[in-house]
């Protein structure tokens, strides 16, 4: 099993672009979770995902979109980068509301 | 409100001596406390849970409500244990986590 898996590892993208992160998990997990880790602020949720089709706002949504079109994926979409949006993110799944396993980052700046 | 409080950004310690975490909470109910760590080059993983009561890798925290705390503990620290570690809330039932700002441990020789 890979367990939580997610894509790309690295990207630089220039201010206002688009792009999308992908998170996939092999556990069969019904929950699904976008962080967005900086210095001296811990990980902070984005949005979550309690089942295929569903979507909630977290802590820091704002820029940020998401889908969950297969119980396995969960996708997180910056429509128009802008500098504060550099960040590490992080995915995380879990069955139902149990121990959260997370995927290995995406390193992502924005000039 | 709902807040995680890790007042040590970084905690340098010498291999075999005692080290501490501390951990804060602000929550209206029954509150159920996480420790996530990060090693080097690798994936925050959980490390220990409130309910579980159990030690790991030598590890052990309690919770204390009257203090609002869920301190780290591990009586020898070990240069294995050099990592980046959370103290983590649960805030409801949909599982979702509210971290602290995190504690940079360094286990020097």
């Amino acid at each position: 099993n890979a367990g939580v898996t997610q894509t790309p590892k690295f990207r630089v993208l220039k201010t206002g672009q688009s792009m999308t992160l992908l998170c996939a998990q092999d556990m069969n997990h019904e929950y699904m979770y976008w962080y967005r880790q900086d210095p001296g602020m811990g990980l902070r949720l984005i949005h979550y995902s309690v089942g295929e089709g569903t979507t909630a706002k977290g802590e820091v949504p704002d820029g940020y979109n998401v889908s969950r079109l297969k119980k396995q994926n969960f996708l997180l979409g910056l429509e128009s980068a802008a500098p504060s949006q550099t960040s590490v993110y992080f995915c995380a799944s879990s069955y139902l509301e149990n121990e959260q396993f997370f995927g290995p980052g995406t390193r992502l700046t924005v000039l | 409100a709902q807040r995680v409080t890790q007042p040590e950004k970084l905690l340098s310690v010498f291999k075999g001596a005692p080290v501490e975490l501390k951990c804060n909470y602000s929550y209206s109910g029954s509150p159920e406390l996480f420790w996530y760590v990060q090693y080097s080059r690798q994936r925050l993983q959980l490390l220990l849970r409130h309910i579980s009561r159990e030690s790991i890798k030598g590890f052990t925290a309690d919770l204390n409500k009257g203090e609002t705390s869920f301190h780290l503990k591990k009586p020898f620290a070990q240069e294995e244990d050099s990592a980046m570690y959370y103290c983590a809330l649960k805030t409801d039932s949909w599982g979702k986590l509210q971290f602290g700002a995190g504690t940079q441990v360094v286990v020097t020789p």
